[in-house]
C-alpha cells in the first residue's frame, strides 16, 4: 500500500498570499497518478486536480499541481477567500487507492 | 447536474449486516465506475470499494475484504455496498463517489455524495 503523507499539516495564510502543499508517496506513484482535493465542512470532497497537473473541470487557474515519483506539490497562487478549506491527495495508480491525511489552510 | 444520493446507513450492532445504497442521476450510469469512500470521525478519507461500468472489475480495501460485497443495477442507477460482520472501526460516513473518466474503473472521483452515517455499537 502506498502512504501518502502531506505537509504542513496546518497552513495559516493570509487571503492573497501563495500557498504550497506538500504530498510525499512512500513509493513511486504510478504515471503520476495524483490527484488533489479540496473540502469545506459539511460539504464533499471537490475534485482540483488529476495526473498530477491537470486541472479539473471549471478549476480556476490559481491551483496548480506539479511533481511525479514520490514528490507532489499543490500550489495556490494567490488565496482568495472561498480557498480556506481542507486539501488531500490521493493516489489512484495502484490498488488499494490512498489518501493523505490532509493539509488545512486557514487564515491567518 | 449529477447527483448522488447515499441511503441505508444507521445504528447497527457489532457482527451484524446493512447494505447502503446510492441513488445516481443526471449523468449516463452505466458509462463510469463507482466507488465507496468513508471517512470516520475525526479521521482521514479511506477508499473502500470500487466497480467497474459494467461490474467486471470489482476492488476491496484490506480492511473490507471477505466482509463488504459492492454491486450495482444499471437498469436502476443505483450503487450498493452490502456489509456484513460489521465492527467498530467501520463506524464512518460511507459516500458513493464518480469515477471522473467513462473508460476504465481506478478510483479518481470528480462527484460525491453527502454521505451516510454508518454506526457500529452495542
Amino acid at each position: 500500500e502506498i502512504v501518502l503523507t502531506q505537509s504542513p499539516g496546518t497552513l495559516s495564510l493570509s487571503p492573497g498570499e501563495r500557498a504550497t502543499l506538500s504530498c510525499r508517496a512512500s513509493q513511486s506513484v504510478t504515471s503520476s497518478y495524483l490527484a488533489w482535493y479540496q473540502r469545506k465542512p459539511g460539504q464533499a470532497p471537490r475534485l482540483l486536480i488529476y495526473g498530477a497537473s491537470t486541472r479539473a473541470t471549471g478549476i480556476p487557474d490559481r491551483f496548480s499541481g506539479s511533481g511525479s515519483g514520490t514528490d507532489f506539490t499543490l500550489t495556490i497562487s494567490r488565496l482568495e477567500p472561498e480557498d480556506f478549506a481542507v486539501y488531500y491527495c490521493q493516489q489512484y495508480g495502484s490498488l488499494p487507492f490512498t489518501f493523505g491525511p490532509g493539509t488545512k489552510v486557514d487564515i491567518k | 447536474e449529477v447527483q448522488l444520493v447515499e441511503s441505508g446507513g444507521g445504528l447497527v450492532q457489532p457482527g451484524r449486516s446493512l447494505r447502503l445504497s446510492c441513488a445516481a442521476s443526471g449523468f449516463t450510469f452505466d458509462d463510469y465506475a463507482m466507488h465507496w469512500v468513508r471517512q470516520a470521525p475525526g479521521k482521514g478519507l479511506e477508499w473502500v470499494s470500487g466497480i467497474s461500468w459494467n461490474s467486471g472489475s470489482i476492488g476491496y480495501a484490506d480492511s473490507v475484504k471477505g466482509r463488504f460485497t459492492i454491486s450495482r443495477d444499471n437498469a436502476k442507477n443505483s450503487l450498493y455496498l452490502q456489509m456484513n460482520s460489521l465492527r467498530a472501526e467501520d463506524t464512518a460516513f460511507y459516500y458513493c463517489a464518480k469515477r471522473r473518466f467513462s473508460s476504465g474503473w481506478y478510483g479518481i472521483f470528480d462527484s460525491w455524495g453527502q454521505g451516510t452515517l454508518v454506526t457500529v455499537s452495542s
